[in-house]
């Protein structure tokens, strides 16, 4: 059974840092890209983040590029998703998404969340 | 630009069907896309794979009732014998080269 796990959310200040992770099992990890996919309040999906199955390539939404940097650790089974210079707008559930194939392309499994409030 | 375009809001009776549309935009009418659910108070689940030719491929658990078809940009997603869990935002997304795409979402609500 493929399940994705969340860590690291919790309330940041503007301008703060913080870091994600999801830690994947039930499948190869290394055979997949991974994604980033944040949700704000009342608001619809929206892609941040992907990685393709080596960490080779990367691909960032304009609204998270030069703040946010995704990685990943093949041999832990873990994504990241580093987030500096927070603002008030990325504030929101980050969700973790399993990649079809081995560059970006669609999710085939979700993460149940983790929220991410920036508010001083 | 790639974009997707979904009407916001649906609404079909219990037992009845409904088809929900996505439209890609100009140039992009050959593109594969998914489909998402997301009930309420809840995280999104994957729904299907839809390619222009014609196939797909289904999530985990998926059933029958749910089903995708095409016609030039647009790619539909048919809910057939609505259930009241069936009540819930549905998205359809795409990619391209150094991009992922998601619509603004489809609010169907199951009277």
């Amino acid at each position: 059974e493929v399940q994705l796990l969340e860590s690291g959310g919790g309330l940041v200040q503007p301008g703060g840092s913080l870091r994600l992770s999801c830690a994947a099992s039930g499948f190869t990890f290394s055979s997949f890209a991974m994604n980033w996919v944040r949700q704000a309040p009342g608001k619809g999906l929206a892609w941040v983040s992907a990685i393709s199955a080596s960490g080779g390539i990367t691909y960032y939404a304009d609204s998270v590029k030069g703040r946010f940097t995704i990685s990943r650790d093949n041999s832990k089974n873990t994504l990241f998703l580093q987030m500096n210079s927070l603002r008030a707008e990325d504030t929101a559930v980050y969700y973790c998404a399993k990649g079809g194939g081995s560059t970006p392309d669609y999710f085939d499994y979700w993460g149940q969340g983790t929220l991410v409030p920036v508010s001083s | 630009q790639l974009v997707l375009t979904q009407s916001p809001s649906a609404s079909a009776s219990l037992g009845a069907s409904v088809k929900l549309t996505c439209t890609l935009s100009s140039g992009h009418s050959s593109y594969a896309i998914a489909w998402h659910q997301q009930q309420p108070e809840k995280g999104p689940r994957y729904l299907m794979k839809f390619n222009s030719d014609g196939s797909h491929s289904k999530g985990d658990g998926i059933p029958d009732r749910f089903s995708g078809s095409s016609s030039g940009a647009e790619r539909y997603l048919t809910i057939s014998s609505l259930q009241s869990e069936d009540e819930a935002d549905y998205y359809c997304q795409t990619w391209g080269t150094g991009i992922l795409v998601f619509g603004g979402g489809t609010k169907l609500t199951v009277l």
